[in-house]
């Protein structure tokens, strides 16, 4: 039962454009979601969080938008550069619940090209 | 950078031997957490803690345990390792009350022959 989806395992985008990568998820509890980038041989690196009582939050290239309704969540990356060629993950946590336990999602692997 | 080492950072093994991973944080963080990777799954949580001596399961537990006798240390440990916990492991520390983003060290890849 996978509460967090990431349905696309690979995007190529070319640099300079605008690196859109969606995740949904299942379970209404979630309140707390976050975007994770791993690159290989490292741990995933935290980019972006936002919470459910909003539906933007922006960081520099990184703008995460929410939509609860739809229980849907993406993160864009403008303009992307080749050092965010890297998997990127979403995950999800009930921060009413113990100790903010993370749910993730499978990991969408962005190329960025020249 | 997180304060966070996790050792070793490569292990091969056979099975039915214990194997302890350790996660080391210089941060002062409540809250440890261990993950694995595995393909097609992403990251599943193990087992967490929210303080010394406290703990609790996470999703995948079953032929996992763990200890917190330090703020700064949690061990996992794989009683008699089987082939299906191959897999590369991630601890994660968070501060606050939980409700911090969670900082993850750079994994143990872990091999059981």
């Amino acid at each position: 039962d996978q509460q967090v989806k990431q349905n696309s395992p690979s995007l190529s985008v070319q640099e300079g454009r605008i690196s859109i990568l969606n995740c949904d998820y299942t379970n209404s509890m979630f309140d707390y979601f976050l975007w994770y980038k791993k690159y290989p041989a490292e741990g995933p690196t935290f980019l972006i969080s936002i919470s459910s009582i909003k539906d933007k939050n922006e960081d520099g290239r990184f703008t995460v938008f929410l939509n609860k309704s739809a229980k849907h969540l993406s993160l864009h990356i403008v303009p992307s550069q080749p050092g965010d060629s890297a998997v990127y993950f979403c995950a999800a946590s009930a921060l009413s619940g113990t100790a903010s336990k993370l749910t993730f999602g499978t990991g969408t692997r962005l190329q960025v090209t020249l | 950078d997180a304060g966070i080492t996790q050792s070793p950072r490569h292990k091969v093994t056979e099975t039915g031997t214990p194997v302890t991973l350790r996660c080391h944080q210089t941060e002062n963080h409540r809250y440890m957490y261990w993950y694995r990777q595995d393909p097609g799954h992403g990251l599943r949580l193990i087992h967490y803690s929210y303080g010394v001596k406290d703990t609790d399961k996470g999703e995948v537990s079953d032929g996992y345990s763990v200890s917190r006798s330090k703020t700064e240390d949690f061990l996992l440990t794989l009683e008699s390792a089987t082939s299906s916990q191959t897999s590369v492991y991630f601890c994660a520390i968070a501060g606050g009350r939980g409700n911090q983003p969670q900082h993850f060290g750079d994994g143990t890849r872990l091999s059981i022959l």
